[in-house]
């Protein structure tokens, strides 16, 4: 089955500052990685997403890269807010559980300090 | 309406108790799916559904007993629990197309087993 790996597991970052995710997958067939933001007592919530067809998606202060070849993607948080301090899981769609079955990353919490 | 919604938000059972736990999405979506979530862990998946019936079940035990009613409706079933089924549990739902693959996630019920 597919096995994602997320670092780092802890992140500080000081308000205004660039903050990096990594994750690493091992199904070549994945095609569909998602990045979820739960922050304390409440649901993860889909914040960027990215398909295998493509190598980079952003959206205002949040990006997402993907890069097949060495199966890694990674969250880039550009600006920090305090707001933005919370749990950050990437996930990965397994081919062979279909669509429906997503494995997550471990998790980073990112702390923003202000 | 693109929320999930799960009832109840907390629970307190006993070991010997029966409880349930809800969950209903009018979105239309024909999959859905429970989780269920240790404190500073990533979700960890126990069921899905997809068009009402059971499509997959990652070896829970007996004592979690999932139901579909109909296409809006999840229930899980709790009977003999133990106090490490304490967690929180979130329900999700999907749609069942290859090019929509985002789930969405409910607020979770935090589950207390004494």
């Amino acid at each position: 089955g597919e096995n994602v790996e997320q670092h780092p597991s802890t992140l500080s970052v000081q308000e205004g500052d660039s903050a990096v995710i990594k994750c690493t997958y091992s199904d070549s067939a994945s095609n569909y990685f998602p990045w979820y933001k739960q922050e304390l007592g409440k649901r993860p919530q889909l914040i960027i997403d990215i398909r295998s067809n493509v190598g980079e998606k952003k959206d205002q202060r949040i990006a997402v890269t993907l890069n097949k070849t060495a199966k890694h993607f990674s969250l880039h948080i550009t600006e920090t807010q305090p707001e933005d301090s919370a749990v950050y899981f990437c996930a990965g769609y397994p081919n062979s559980g279909g669509y429906q079955k997503v494995t997550f990353g471990t998790g980073t919490k990112l702390q923003v300090i202000p | 309406d693109t929320e999930v919604t799960q009832t109840p938000k907390h629970l307190v059972m006993g070991m010997t108790n029966k409880k349930s736990l809800k969950c209903e999405q009018h979105m239309g979506h024909r999959a859905m799916y429970w989780y269920k979530q240790k404190a500073k862990k990533p979700p960890e998946l126990m069921f899905v559904y997809s068009y009402e019936k059971l499509s997959i079940n990652e070896s829970v035990p007996s004592r979690f007993s999932p139901e579909c009613p109909n296409s809006s409706l999840l229930n899980l079933h709790l009977h003999a629990l133990q106090p490490e089924d304490s967690a929180l549990y979130l329900c999700a739902s999907s749609q069942l197309d290859r090019n929509s693959y985002e789930q969405y996630f409910g607020p979770g019920t935090r589950l207390t087993v004494t």
